[in-house]
């Protein structure tokens, strides 16, 4: 079967920086998607990780353990337009994306 | 702008209805994925189609049912609504087969109301 699991909220500063987390567990593991979602909008796409490692993009990093069964996306120099959800979801063999429930990230001032 | 459209944007229905969504996918993609969220649910896969074809089946509903057209446009198909059916149903599209490295794209999704 397939378990994605994530923190329901998060609230970080304006400036620093966040590290949302996310463990996994899937038959035929095949890579691990980060996705951005406002509320009502549609999820829009970050990073992709398969091999072991991090990934930077801009502000935004995403690391992953296939041993672990782990994974986090760190977003740095947070904006406010940064609140959002993040969605964790694990690719499987059949090709198959399995979302965890988002991580709903608020921003203060 | 994904590329990728939906319509209709609001759908209210009454329960035992049936409705169709329906999505275009990005010029070029040739696969479609149809997804359910829910406010307790989260994002659900649904059905792939590539090129016509379905080419993988998750948490679908013996009720709803889809199809890909020649031209790529794929439509979902939903019957017998219940008010557990309330949802956002969202259309992807990626270029090819699926997998990895191959990028989903999403549309602006339909929100559906069964009242």
């Amino acid at each position: 079967g397939q378990n994605i699991d994530q923190p329901t909220e998060m609230t970080a500063t304006e400036g620093a920086i966040v590290q949302i987390n996310c463990t996994y567990q899937t038959s035929g593991f095949n890579g691990l998607f980060w996705y951005q979602q406002h509320a009502g909008e549609a999820p829009t796409f970050l990073s992709y990780n398969v091999l072991d490692g991090l990934e930077e993009k801009g502000r935004f990093s995403s690391f992953l353990s296939r041993s672990k069964g782990y994974s986090y996306l760190l977003l740095k120099e947070l904006q406010m337009k940064d609140s959002a959800s993040y969605l964790c979801a694990a690719l499987n063999a059949g090709n198959m994306l399995t979302f965890g429930g988002g991580t709903r990230l608020m921003v203060k001032p | 702008d994904s590329g990728v459209t939906q319509t209709p944007k609001h759908l209210i229905t009454a329960t035992g209805q049936r409705v169709t969504l329906r999505c275009s996918p990005r010029s070029g993609d040739l696969s479609v994925y149809w997804y359910q969220q829910s406010l307790d649910q989260g994002l659900q896969f649904l059905i792939q189609y590539y090129n016509g074809e379905e080419r993988a089946k998750g948490n679908i509903l013996e009720r709803f049912s889809a199809q890909q057209f020649p031209d790529l446009h794929s439509e979902l198909n939903l019957s017998s609504l219940e008010l557990g059916d309330s949802a956002l149903y969202f259309c992807a599209s990626s270029p090819r087969m699926g997998g990895g490295h191959d990028e989903q794209f999403f549309g602006p999704g339909t929100r559906l109301t069964v009242l």
